[in-house]
């Protein structure tokens, strides 16, 4: 079966710039996440999607970060504006209810 | 809120024995989850523990101590190919999510 998609793969932008990223999870799983890792740090939760409601976005900067998924499926994520510090890999995953996560390859984000 | 430690690297050499140790204090503890992530690639996952006991899939066994808060990788037969990141991360399903908190990950290195 098809994995996680993601893109892009990799992004390069300005400070105070914006910039989205795509997710489109494995068909038929209802729930979504979206890490950000850090370099050598393990990955950090953001937003839990549950079809398309909320579970979970306390730890989701969003005073510039956001997330949105319509119709239960694809999702985005945004940052506007971005600082130094969003420099990361933002991974998106997708389960089945409680099961185990499967992980996109990531995008790749360079803050200058 | 969840604390995760593990070491931050470890050398191994070709066709021995590795353990990995994962310690955890936790508010909420659902099971724990080992991923491998490959330098620039997505975590896959390895294993899951929610009993305590060991868990052996193949080359790679897992175990857990809910009691200590404890856990451990097993690799057995090391390859080359199992120079990776492993990320330890423990499952908290309170309030209807299926959130995962990561470790910084353990860094190993096999050498010949």
């Amino acid at each position: 079966e098809a994995g996680v998609a993601q893109s892009p793969r990799y992004k390069i932008i300005e400070k105070r710039q914006s910039v989205a990223f795509w997710c489109n999870p494995i068909s038929g799983h209802a729930t979504l996440y979206w890490y950000q890792q850090i370099l050598g740090q393990g990955p950090k939760l953001l937003i839990q999607f549950q079809n398309n409601g909320v579970v979970d976005d306390s730890q989701l900067p969003k005073d510039r970060f956001s997330a949105e998924r319509l119709k239960g499926v694809d999702s985005t994520l945004k940052i506007q504006p971005a600082k130094l510090e969003d420099s990361a890999v933002y991974l998106c995953a997708s389960s089945l209810v409680s099961y185990e996560q499967y992980f996109g390859p990531g995008t790749r984000l360079t803050v200058t | 809120g969840q604390n995760i430690d593990q070491p931050t690297e470890m050398t191994a050499t070709e066709g021995a024995i590795v353990q990995i140790n994962c310690t955890y204090q936790t508010s909420g503890f659902n099971g724990l989850f080992w991923y491998q992530q490959h330098a620039g690639e997505a975590p896959t996952f390895l294993s899951y523990n929610v009993l305590d006991g060991l868990e052996e899939k193949g080359r790679f066994s897992s175990f857990l101590s809910r009691s200590k808060g404890y856990s451990y990788l097993l690799l057995k037969e090391l390859q080359m190919k199992d120079s990776a990141s492993y990320l330890c991360a423990v499952r908290d399903l309170t309030g209807g999510g299926n959130k995962l908190t990561f470790g910084t990950g353990t860094q190993l290195k096999v050498e010949l």
